[in-house]
């Protein structure tokens, strides 16, 4: 199906560990955008791209590594998980018109 | 540094009811602002909003920006449960090359039977 999905939906993990979203999109919008949402924060910018090999960071960047060696995924890396980086993360494309799509989310639980 | 204000925070309303949600912004290079309805799951997209004065309309939806007085109101009109959600406005900046949305902290509807 067209659109955007993420893996996993929901992960659980501990302290330290690292983990790694995914965001894939068949749409090959050039624009690319993880944000976490967290209560009291609303929803915040932690990378964007604007082409493959082409990022850059967002407002809360820290704890985060990304990459794009293909227009069609976007994957977040949290190097060594922390307790403040559970939250909901929403991956998000740039449609034609200047709209965001937000793909379905992944909840993180680090422990 | 971009910055955006809904007001309300939350509200509680009945149906039949209209209500008016706020978004102020301050933005370097204001390219667009964007309307986005999120129940619980992903917010889905509403409207975009480029020029001052003209109203968008989606069904009992409508939206406005005010680029000289910097805001935008979201009016909903003969409100329904299923309106319930959180509403979001995001502001788009396109400083040099690049593009990106900050987002306001949301309106919690609440349209109760």
């Amino acid at each position: 199906d067209a659109g955007i999905t993420q893996s996993p939906r929901y992960k659980i993990t501990e302290t330290g560990r690292q983990v790694t979203l995914m965001c894939h999109q068949t749409w090959s919008h050039s624009y690319m955008f993880w944000y976490r949402q967290d209560l009291g924060h609303g929803l915040r910018l932690i990378y964007y791209s604007a082409a493959a090999d082409i990022t850059d960071k967002g407002e809360v960047p820290d704890g985060y590594v990304v990459s794009r060696s293909k227009t069609e995924n976007f994957p977040l890396t949290l190097e060594s998980a922390t307790r403040s980086q559970t939250s909901v993360y929403f991956c998000a494309t740039l449609g034609g018109y200047n709209e965001q799509f937000f793909g379905p989310g992944t909840r993180l639980t680090v422990l | 540094e971009d910055k955006v204000v809904q007001s309300p925070l939350s509200l509680v309303v009945h149906e039949g009811d209209t209500v008016t949600l706020n978004c102020s912004y301050e933005v370097t290079n204001f390219r667009s602002l964007l309307w986005y309805k999120q129940e619980k799951k992903a917010p889905t997209f509403l409207f975009m909003l480029t020029s001052s004065g003209i109203e968008k309309k989606s069904g009992r939806l409508s939206s406005i920006l005010d680029k000289k007085e910097l805001f935008s109101i979201l009016n909903i009109t003969a409100t329904q449960t299923g309106d319930s959600a959180v509403y979001l406005c995001a502001v788009a900046d396109s400083g040099g090359s690049n593009y990106k949305l900050t987002f306001g902290k949301g309106t919690l509807l609440t349209v109760n039977p």
